[in-house]
């Protein structure tokens, strides 16, 4: 049962244009978002992040986007670059304190020049 | 400042063996993850440790333990190795213990089990 879905395996975008990666949840209980871009051989490297009291986060090129009654978030990089081009995963993490983060698959973006 | 380090950072093992896998916080972090990444999928949760105490474990079998050193350093063991073990081993600190804490990743350990 997968509780944090990221239904697209694979994205592609011209560099300059908006990139929009898409995430859901199914667990009521996740109140906090994170995203994360992984490139090959290194650890996950935290993006952004956004609380379930929030709609909305900015950082630079990033905004990540909540919608709560729709249990689904996104991810809007603008412009994309060609060193954007990684695998970017969302995660959830429970209320009440815990770290356990978890996980959907990832999505490879692309950001061709 | 050095993010969170990990050793080794690739190793193979034979089935029934014991691996350990050791993981140094970001300075100043209290607590430290551990999750499993397999080919093709996200990084799934094992086990949690903040001031060298178990906080939450995930759904790996007893095969799988690990530790917190009075230093916030951890290792992950992992016994009886099967082929299914092989797979990327992150380690994760973060300052507090708490949802909303920023979680950081070290490279990880990829574990091959022949």
């Amino acid at each position: 049962d997968q509780q944090v879905k990221q239904n697209s395996p694979s994205l592609s975008v011209q560099e300059g244009r908006i990139s929009i990666l898409n995430c859901d949840y199914t667990n009521s209980m996740f109140d906090y978002f994170l995203w994360y871009k992984k490139y090959p051989a290194e650890g996950p490297t935290f993006l952004i992040s956004i609380s379930s009291i929030k709609d909305k986060n900015e950082d630079g090129r990033f905004t990540v986007f909540l919608n709560k009654s729709a249990k689904h978030l996104s991810l809007h990089i603008v412009p994309s670059q060609p060193g954007d081009s990684a695998v970017y995963f969302c995660a959830a993490s429970p209320r009440g304190g815990s770290e356990k983060l978890v996980f959907g698959k990832g999505t490879k973006l692309t950001v061709n020049p | 400042d050095a993010g969170v380090t990990q050793s080794p950072t690739h190793l193979i093992k034979t089935r029934g063996q014991q691996v350990t896998l050791r993981c140094s916080p970001i300075s100043g972090h209290k607590s430290v993850s551990w999750y499993q990444q397999v080919l093709g999928q996200g990084p799934q949760f094992i086990f949690q440790y903040y001031e060298k105490e178990e906080r939450g474990r995930g759904n790996f079998p007893d095969r799988f333990s690990a530790r917190q050193f009075p230093n916030y350093s951890s290792e992950l063991n992992v016994n009886a190795l099967l082929l299914g073990d092989s797979a990327l081993y992150l380690c994760a600190s973060s300052s507090n213990y708490g949802a909303g804490n920023t979680i950081y990743f070290g490279e990880g350990s990829w574990l091959t089990v022949v």
